[in-house]
């Protein structure tokens, strides 16, 4: 039951571009969401969160965007470099049910260009 | 800070053995998570402890694995007479929790491979 989801398993974007990647979910008790990057060889690193209440986070050249309706969210990457190459996952989680447990999607891997 | 440690970071075993594996997470955090990560696939949750109780377990972990985490600081995760289908890498991260919304860290995962 995969409950969230990144259909784009890889995307190739020019240096000083934006990146644009994208996550649905389907389970409406979700009320947090996170993205992390993946290395090659290292575990996921954290990037940047959003909780439901807002639609909008920004730090640096990452912003989140919700749209709670539509079940959707997005990472916008501006602009992206050559060090942003990686996979990234877009977890979920319910603060109020299952104690904070992360749900994956099953990553975008992210190729930035010269 | 050093961040969440695992050992080992490769782990090759025969069908049928015993493995366990180690993470220390970030010191002052009081929440530990287990994940396992496949190829291609993003980590699926396996279990977490809260200090030194398990609170809860997938139900993708069999009878066969069994975590521990006995004085709220380092865990163990061990796996019993494992299968091929448990080759993965297998995740730990920690987390402060204090009733806001919180970051779960990473460790670097301990790729195993069952022969």
């Amino acid at each position: 039951d995969q409950q969230v989801k990144q259909n784009s398993p890889s995307l190739s974007v020019q240096e000083g571009r934006i990146s644009i990647l994208n996550c649905d979910y389907t389970n409406s008790m979700f009320d947090y969401f996170l993205w992390y990057k993946k290395y090659p060889a290292e575990g996921p690193t954290f990037l940047i969160s959003i909780s439901s209440i807002k639609d909008k986070n920004e730090d640096g050249r990452f912003t989140v965007f919700l749209n709670k309706s539509a079940k959707h969210l997005s990472l916008h990457i501006v602009p992206s470099q050559p060090g942003d190459s990686a996979v990234y996952f877009c977890a979920a989680s319910s603060l109020t049910d299952s104690w904070g447990k992360l749900q994956f999607g099953a990553g975008t891997q992210v190729v930035v260009t010269p | 800070d050093t961040g969440v440690s695992q050992d080992p970071r490769h782990k090759i075993t025969k069908r049928g053995q015993n493995v366990t594996f180690r993470c220390d997470p970030i010191s002052e955090h009081n929440r530990l998570y287990w994940y396992r990560q496949t190829l291609g696939q993003g980590p699926e949750f396996l279990t977490y402890f809260q200090n030194e109780a398990q609170l809860e377990k997938s139900r993708l972990l069999s009878d066969r694995f069994s975590a521990e985490r006995p004085k709220g600081s380092f865990s163990t995760l061990e796996i019993q007479r494992t299968e091929q289908g448990d080759s993965a890498m297998y995740l730990c991260a920690s987390s402060l929790y204090s009733g806001t919304p919180y970051e779960q860290y990473f460790g670097p995962g301990t790729r195993l491979t069952v022969t």
